[in-house]
């Protein structure tokens, strides 16, 4: 599996965008990138991912650059229940097998007033 | 609300001791996959099911074993607990056996303390 990197920790302000970047330099042209979170010692959240094109839904925005090298996940207006650990995660294409999920150390998250 | 049942959800025992973890995937979900996440270790890839049959193994210990039954509920037994085995257990589940496309969706885990 691709490996990624990403900040330790970032700040933001309720209301404000959160943009949590992830550098995934070494991902295969059919490899996913899947963005979890994790709120305190709950089951990982599921938020969104994607594969070439930019993604939206309810809870998140993805973006994936062009050369698929790194992406960034916008949380549009950040409130306090925002304040997670996210996890940028690149997925194998274990066609038929397995394609588990290979958690890194995230991204803390730490909104404020 | 994932869909995915976990119980227990807290549970203490004694060194030496078994026990076993229960997983309800999603319904319709065929995989099922255990994570451990222990305060030093992170969240870590047990093992997977997909209808009944084993198919992927991550750093699951041999004093670990799990199976996936014909309802397609899952357990994880542990057995010869020691103090290290202190940890939250996930289970997760998806539709497919794990391509890619295939969502995984996480239980709220079952807190265990070997004292």
């Amino acid at each position: 599996d691709a490996k990624t990197t990403q900040p330790p920790s970032m700040d933001c302000a309720e209301g404000r965008a959160a943009n949590l970047p992830c550098n995934h330099s070494t991902i295969s042209g059919n490899e996913y990138v899947y963005w979890y979170r994790q709120i305190h010692s709950q089951g990982p959240q599921y938020i969104i991912h994607g594969l070439k094109n930019n993604e939206t839904n309810e809870m998140a925005s993805l973006i994936i650059t062009e050369d698929r090298k790194s992406s960034t996940l916008i949380l549009p207006h950040a409130t306090l229940r925002d304040t997670a650990v996210y996890y940028c995660i690149v997925r194998a294409p274990h066609t038929g097998t397995a394609s588990k999920l290979t958690f890194g150390t995230g991204t803390r998250l730490q909104v404020t007033l | 609300d994932s869909g995915v049942t976990q119980t227990p959800k807290h549970l203490i025992t004694a060194t030496g001791q078994r026990v076993t973890l229960r997983c309800s995937p999603r319904s319709g979900d065929l995989s099922v996959y255990w994570y451990q996440q222990s305060l030093d270790q992170g969240l870590q890839f047990l093992i997977q099911y997909y209808n009944g049959e084993e198919r992927a193994k991550g750093n699951i210990l041999e004093r670990f074993s799990a199976q996936q039954f014909p309802d397609l509920h899952s357990e994880l037994n542990l057995s010869s607990l020691e103090l290290g085995d202190s940890a939250l257990y996930f289970c997760a589940s998806s539709v497919g056996g794990g391509g890619p496309g295939n969502t995984i969706y996480f239980g709220e885990g079952s807190w265990l303390t070997v004292v």
